[in-house]
Formats: C-alpha cells, structure tokens, sequence
C-alpha cells in the first residue's frame, strides 16, 4: 500500500462547476499537506498548504485536511477552463522529504 | 528571472549510453531535490542534498549519481542508460526548516532512452 493514494482520473467537468479532489494517506505521522498544480509540461507549483485538521481558503480554492480520517481534499469552486491541470497532493512529517500522491488530472470545459 | 533552471529540457538518446542533467537556483535556497516523474505522473523522490551534503538517497539504482558542487547547484549523471530510466526527471529547491518547506520545480528535463 501507497502511504499516500489519490485517485488519477481524468475528471472533467463544465466550467462553473464545483471540483473536489482526494487523497487518502496511511501514515499517521503526516503534519503538514500540500497541494501542488501542474500544468502540461511543467513543472509543480504549490497552491496551498495547511498544518495539521481544518480548513483553509484561498479565492476559489479551499483545502481541508481531517487527520482522524486520513482524508484531504481541495475544493475548487467557480471552475474555469485555466484550472485543468494535474493536481497533486503532497504530506510531509517536518523537515525535508515530501511524499506525493499520484496526480488527479482534470479537464475543465468550456 | 528563472528560479529554479535545469538544462537541457529534452535528451533522447541509446540505451547503455552515459548523460547528465543539471540544474542550478537562484533562490538562495540551501536544500536542492530531484525527483522523477513517471508516464503515470506519479512524482518520486530520488535524492536531496542540502549545504552540498547528501540527506535522501532513496532506493535508485547505482547508476543515477548526484553531485551537488555549491548550494546553486545539483547535477544527476546517469550511466549505462536503461529504457526503463525514460522519465521526466524535475529539480526542485526549498529552504530547509523543521517543519514545513515550500519546494520550487524546475521546468524538467524530458528523458527519452531508445
């Protein structure tokens, strides 16, 4: 077992809607969580991180971590085209090495 | 102004050949990464130096090896090209902290073994 899933897709949905993405992690250790965009033939760049349970917004975009579930996610509200990209999420338990999910790519259409 | 650089962007070449990637940052970061990117997009860790000093070396084959001259820079050389090395393959830098470090990617060096 992964100790961090996220679930590939595609996902594609019409600009507008709401987009919630996943993962799933199993080491408990895990403080901090990331979520990092790519686009196509580029590389990551982080959208947002939170430390520990709670919520977090920024714009459009709210991350929430339930560390009793192991489950984050990122909500993306008001979808537009220029959010398709490959999402990933990221843990770290302090320090230097980061462990990613496998991407979610999605498809925002017009 | 480029943050993080890795040269060159795409390398094709034989399998059992010898090549180099490099990768230097502006940022004034002290730990420097790289990582490689599978066709599944799936993003691992291979090794991660900081001050010059070696502090992750995942399990990768002895073939891949870093060198990092100064803080700027970290270079991978890879020997003996196998098909299964075809990746992209991204650097990335963050400063080092206790707790939580934003890494910043490099644009990717494409790697195509034939």
């Amino acid at each position: 077992q992964k100790e961090v899933e996220q679930d590939p897709g595609p996902l594609s949905v019409p600009e507008g809607a709401i987009v919630s993405l996943n993962c799933t992690y199993s080491n408990s250790a895990f403080q901090y969580f990331m979520w990092y965009r790519q686009y196509s033939r580029k590389g990551p760049e982080l959208l947002m991180y939170t430390y520990s349970s709670g919520n977090k917004e920024d714009g459009r975009f709210t991350a929430q971590v339930d560390k009793s579930s192991k489950y984050i996610s990122l909500f993306i509200r008001d979808s537009q085209p220029s959010d398709s990209a490959t999402y990933l999420c990221a843990m770290i338990t302090g320090g230097f090495k980061t462990i990613f999910g496998a991407g979610t790519r999605l498809f925002v259409k017009a | 102004d480029t943050a993080v650089s890795q040269t060159p962007k795409y390398l094709v070449t034989q399998m059992g050949n010898d090549k180099s990637i490099k990768c230097e940052q502006n940022l004034g970061h002290d730990t420097m990464y790289w990582y490689k990117q599978d066709s599944k997009k799936f993003l691992k860790i291979m090794f991660s130096y900081n001050n010059k000093e070696l502090i992750i070396n995942e399990t990768v084959p002895n073939r891949f090896s870093p060198k990092s001259p100064d803080k700027a820079h970290l270079n991978l050389h890879i020997n003996s090209l196998e098909l299964g090395d075809s990746a992209v393959y991204f650097c990335a830098s963050s400063r080092m902290s206790r707790d939580y470090n934003e890494q910043f990617f490099g644009p990717g060096t494409r790697l195509t073994v034939l």
